[in-house]
C-alpha cells in the first residue's frame, strides 16, 4: 500500500551506540522531515529534505545524521546516542505545495539506556 | 522568537461542545495548520487556513484572525473518538511549520 512507513518502531540502545532509524514513502513526495516530540514541546524539526541530495538543518540537529541518496527514503541516524536522545521520532513528508499537508509515518519509539 | 501557546489540557463532555484556542506569534506568517493526535499515533491533518475567517468541515470547524494572532478550533457533537492531542502548527515565512506543545481534550461520557 501506498504511504510512509517507519522502523523500528520501537528501539532500545545503549548510551554511545550508533542507531538508525529508516523511513520510505511511496507518495513520490519531494519534502521528507524529521521530528522528534517529547512531552511538554511541541514536534521539534531536526532535519528536512527539499529533494534527492538536499538536506537542510532543523530545530535541533545536534547528534543527528540524514541523507538522501533516494527520494523515497530518508534514513535518521544518531551517531552516537545519549539518553536526551529518548524520544518518540516522526517521518513526514510533503508534497505539492509549499503549504501542503504533512503525511506522517507511524513514529519509532527510542529509548537510550 | 517564534511562539506558540494553547491550553495544555481540556475537558468536555460526550455531544457538547468544544472551543480549543491557539495563539501564535511568529515570523510571517503562511498559514496555520490543525493536526488531530491520538495517544501512541501519528498526527493526523484536520484543517489549514490562511485566510481570516472561519472554515468548517462536518463537526469541526476552524478559525483564524491574522490580525490578531488567533486561531480556535471547534468540536460539535463531541464523540468518546474525538478524545486526543490537538495540535496547532504556523507556518512562518520560510515555509517551516512552528508547532504548539498540543491541547489534551478528554471527553467524558
Amino acid at each position: 500500500d501506498a504511504g510512509i512507513t517507519q522502523s523500528p518502531r520501537y528501539k532500545i540502545t545503549e548510551t554511545g551506540r550508533q542507531v538508525t532509524l529508516m523511513c520510505h514513502q511511496t507518495w513520490s513526495h519531494s519534502y521528507m522531515f524529521w521530528y522528534r516530540q517529547d512531552l511538554g514541546h511541541g514536534l521539534r524539526l531536526i532535519y528536512y529534505s527539499a529533494a534527492a541530495d538536499i538536506t537542510d538543518k532543523g530545530e535541533v540537529p545536534d547528534g543527528y545524521v540524514v541523507s538522501r541518496s533516494k527520494t523515497e527514503n530518508f534514513p535518521l541516524t544518531l551517531e552516537s546516542a545519549t539518553r536526551s536522545q529518548t524520544s518518540v521520532y516522526f517521518c513526514a513528508s510533503r508534497g505539492g505545495t509549499d503549504t501542503g499537508e504533512l503525511f506522517f509515518g507511524e513514529g519509532s519509539r527510542l529509548t537510550v539506556l | 522568537g517564534q511562539n506558540i501557546d494553547q491550553p495544555t489540557e481540556m475537558t468536555a463532555t460526550e455531544g457538547a461542545i468544544v472551543q480549543i484556542n491557539c495563539t501564535y506569534q511568529t515570523s510571517g506568517f503562511n498559514g496555520l495548520f490543525w493536526y488531530q493526535q491520538h495517544a501512541g499515533e501519528a498526527p493526523t491533518f484536520l484543517s489549514y487556513n490562511v485566510l481570516d475567517g472561519l472554515e468548517e468541515k462536518g463537526r469541526f470547524s476552524s478559525f483564524l484572525s491574522r490580525s490578531k494572532g488567533y486561531s480556535y478550533l471547534l468540536l460539535k457533537e463531541l464523540q468518546m473518538k474525538d478524545s486526543a492531542s490537538y495540535l496547532c502548527a504556523v507556518m512562518d515565512s520560510n515555509y517551516q511549520l512552528i508547532w504548539g506543545a498540543g491541547t489534551k481534550l478528554i471527553i467524558k461520557p
